[in-house]
């Protein structure tokens, strides 16, 4: 079993949506909860970190973490054809070793 | 301007020809990591570092070295490269293990071996 899993994908939803992704974890010494969101051939680009249970916004974006239920959202509020690209969520330990989830593919259509 | 720059962008190369991917950064940060992502498995951490000759391995240390001798730099070592080492190489690099707000990832080095 991956210490990680996300959920699949792929997801395609209109302009304006509200999109929900989502990961669960296996390994209480995690600690902090990062997404990304990766664009064909680029790096990946931090959208959203944190380190305590509970939401925390920035603009559209909306991570919530359930340190309970080793639970992770992301929500994309008015979802745009900008916001089409791969989104992966990582999770750290304190010690530095990182996990991520194998990537759900969001396409916004116009 | 602040980057992680990595050398090469694209390589091609034969099965047990030694390579070295450079990672460099110039925001003075103590963490840097790599990564490789294959289709379909998201980003695996390879080894890490959490500040100057202080490395650590990830999930998939096999087949690499790596070395911290320097705070910038912080090369990926493939010593007898195989056909399952072909991947999109990424390097990383944040303030701190536990500031990952702060983190830069590099452009990718992408790697054939034939």
């Amino acid at each position: 079993q991956k210490e990680v899993e996300q959920d699949p994908g792929p997801l395609s939803v209109p302009e304006g949506a509200i999109v929900s992704l989502n990961c669960t974890y296996s390994n209480s010494a995690f600690q902090y909860f990062m997404w990304y969101r990766q664009y064909s051939r680029k790096g990946p680009e931090l959208l959203m970190y944190t380190y305590s249970s509970g939401n925390k916004e920035d603009g559209r974006f909306t991570a919530q973490v359930d340190k309970s239920s080793k639970y992770i959202s992301l929500f994309i509020r008015d979802s745009q054809p900008s916001d089409s690209a791969t989104y992966l969520c990582a999770i750290n330990t304190n010690a530095g070793k990182s996990t991520f989830g194998d990537g759900t593919t969001l396409t916004v259509k116009p | 301007e602040a980057q992680v720059t990595q050398n090469p962008r694209y390589l091609i190369t034969v099965t047990g020809k030694k390579l070295t991917v450079t990672c460099s950064q110039n925001m003075n940060h103590e963490y840097m990591s790599w990564y490789r992502q294959d289709p379909g498995l998201g980003l695996r951490q390879i080894y890490y570092s959490m500040n100057v000759e202080v490395t650590d391995k990830g999930d998939v240390p096999e087949g690499y070295k790596v070395s911290r001798k320097e705070k910038r730099n912080f090369p990926l070592i493939l010593e007898s490269p195989s056909p399952n080492q072909t991947s999109l190489y990424f390097c990383a690099s944040s303030l701190s293990a536990n500031n990952q707000e702060t983190q830069y990832f590099g452009p990718g080095t992408r790697l054939l071996v034939l």
